[in-house]
């Protein structure tokens, strides 16, 4: 069975970080671009940051540029997000997608989130 | 930056009834565009990808259409499971914006 599945939300005080992971299951997951999607509460989805299945290009919605790295491990089938200087307005839940092929932006499978909240 | 404005809004109607969903573009983006679908404590769903391919296992009820900054999506009949929100997303070098959403709600 295709799966995401993330992990390392929580709630945190601004300006501290936290390291979101997602697990892959159920497909050859080198083959594939991964992204970060996040959601505020009642609101609408925002593209985080997503990279190529090589990791050959990288790329970061502007607010979070300079805080937020992505990365993959191939070899454990995971993507990473990791977040420094975190504000309130990072405050979400954070999806893990699978993009339609290597250099894709669209996304074909979604995990079920994982909620971070920034506060004090 | 290419900001997508997807209308209207809100969007009521009967099942049985056509919808018709609009998302532009403030630049082309020729064909590079996708929808989704999201129900409430749901993750999206992928319904078309390049503007007009439906993704698999997506009805044929629903398609795509439009290139450059103008693109519809069109439900032909609706069914009591379509009534969520709808996104659509741009591929800008390598971004992926979404559109802000319409809600389809019955009437």
């Amino acid at each position: 069975e295709l799966q995401l599945v993330e992990s390392g939300g929580g709630l945190v005080e601004p300006g501290r970080s936290l390291r979101l992971s997602c697990a892959a299951s159920g497909f050859r997951f080198d083959d594939y671009a991964m992204h970060w999607v996040r959601q505020a509460p009642g609101k609408g989805l925002e593209w985080v940051s997503g990279l190529t299945s090589n990791s050959d290009n990288i790329g970061y919605v502007d607010s979070v540029k300079g805080r937020f790295t992505i990365s993959r491990d191939n070899a454990k089938n995971s993507l990473y997000l990791e977040m420094n200087s975190l504000r309130d307005d990072d405050t979400a839940l954070y999806y893990c997608a699978k993009g339609r092929h290597a250099i894709s932006v669209f996304l074909d499978l979604w995990g079920r989130g994982t909620l971070v909240t920034v506060s004090s | 930056e290419i900001v997508l404005t997807q209308s209207p809004a809100t969007l009521s109607l009967s099942p049985g009834e056509r919808a018709t969903l609009s998302c532009r573009a403030s630049q082309s983006v020729s064909s590079f565009l996708a929808w989704y679908q999201q129900k409430p404590g749901q993750a999206p769903r992928l319904l078309i990808h390049d503007a007009t391919d439906r993704a698999t296992g997506i009805p044929a009820r629903f398609s795509g259409s439009g290139s450059g900054t103008d693109f519809t999506l069109t439900i032909s009949s609706l069914e009591p499971e379509d009534f969520a929100v709808y996104f659509c997303q741009l591929r800008d070098n390598w971004r992926g914006t979404f559109g802000q959403g319409t809600r389809v709600q019955i009437k």
